[in-house]
């Protein structure tokens, strides 16, 4: 998984609550990608950053913010979660050297909001 | 927009027999395309992607794939199938606006499903 950890692998909560999950890496990465997976629509990207402290917004990125505050980590916070955030969340990381590089996923994190 | 279109939910094919995935694309410039595959409670693995050059591109697994200017497809192929590769598979493009870093945009994925 190109050295990628994701925190929480499953987390159960509730309408209205924040969540926050981390997506971790080794290995000094400038490009790190939040993205959801859910039936019918593949992945979509919410979020994404290019360095520490710079991030940008992806298609999906309403009720979602990031912070990336050091290289290793980057954080995905659900403000005030809603059911419709019910999904399978991954992190990415895309090797530099050409923006055509191909990305790398972390293992995922399973999110459930009754 | 940059976006790709697999036409089949599901593809089902018998073990040893050659197997296709199907994927299109619609992009302004040229296309830089990816395949990749996911399996059960996994994130997804890279395969192979087309960046410029020979139309047919080898990856891993023994998979390979096919560019396709004039029908602007990108089909995923392999010539014996493995039950082993029973799996949810993502063609995805490489789309770049300018000021932004580029990402990549998935389609929507086709489970493959091969039996004995």
């Amino acid at each position: 998984d190109a050295g990628i950890t994701q925190s929480p692998r499953h987390k159960v909560t509730e309408t209205g609550t924040p969540v926050t999950l981390r997506c971790h890496q080794t290995e000094n990465h400038r490009y790190m990608y939040w993205y959801r997976q859910d039936p019918g629509h593949g992945l979509r990207l919410i979020h994404y950053s290019y360095g520490v402290k710079d991030t940008d917004k992806g298609e999906v990125s309403d009720g979602y913010s990031v912070s990336r505050s050091k290289t290793e980590d980057f954080l995905l916070t659900l403000e005030s979660a809603t059911s419709s955030q019910t999904s399978v969340y991954f992190c990415a990381i895309r090797l530099a050297g050409g923006s055509y590089n191909e990305q790398f996923f972390g293992p995922g994190t399973r999110l459930t909001v009754l | 927009a940059q976006s790709v279109a697999q036409p089949e939910d599901q593809v089902n094919v018998a073990e040893g027999n050659p197997l296709t995935v199907k994927c299109t694309y619609s992009v302004s410039g040229n296309p830089y395309l990816f395949w990749y595959v996911q399996y059960p409670n996994r994130g997804l693995q890279f395969l192979l992607k087309y960046i410029t050059g020979d139309n047919l591109v080898k990856g891993s697994y023994g998979f390979e794939a096919e560019f396709n200017k004039s029908q602007t497809s990108f089909h995923l192929k392999k010539p014996s199938a493995l039950v082993s590769d029973s799996a949810l598979y993502f063609c995805a493009v490489r789309t770049l606006s300018p000021g932004t870093a580029s990402k990549l945009t998935f389609g929507t994925g086709t489970r493959l499903q091969v039996t004995l």
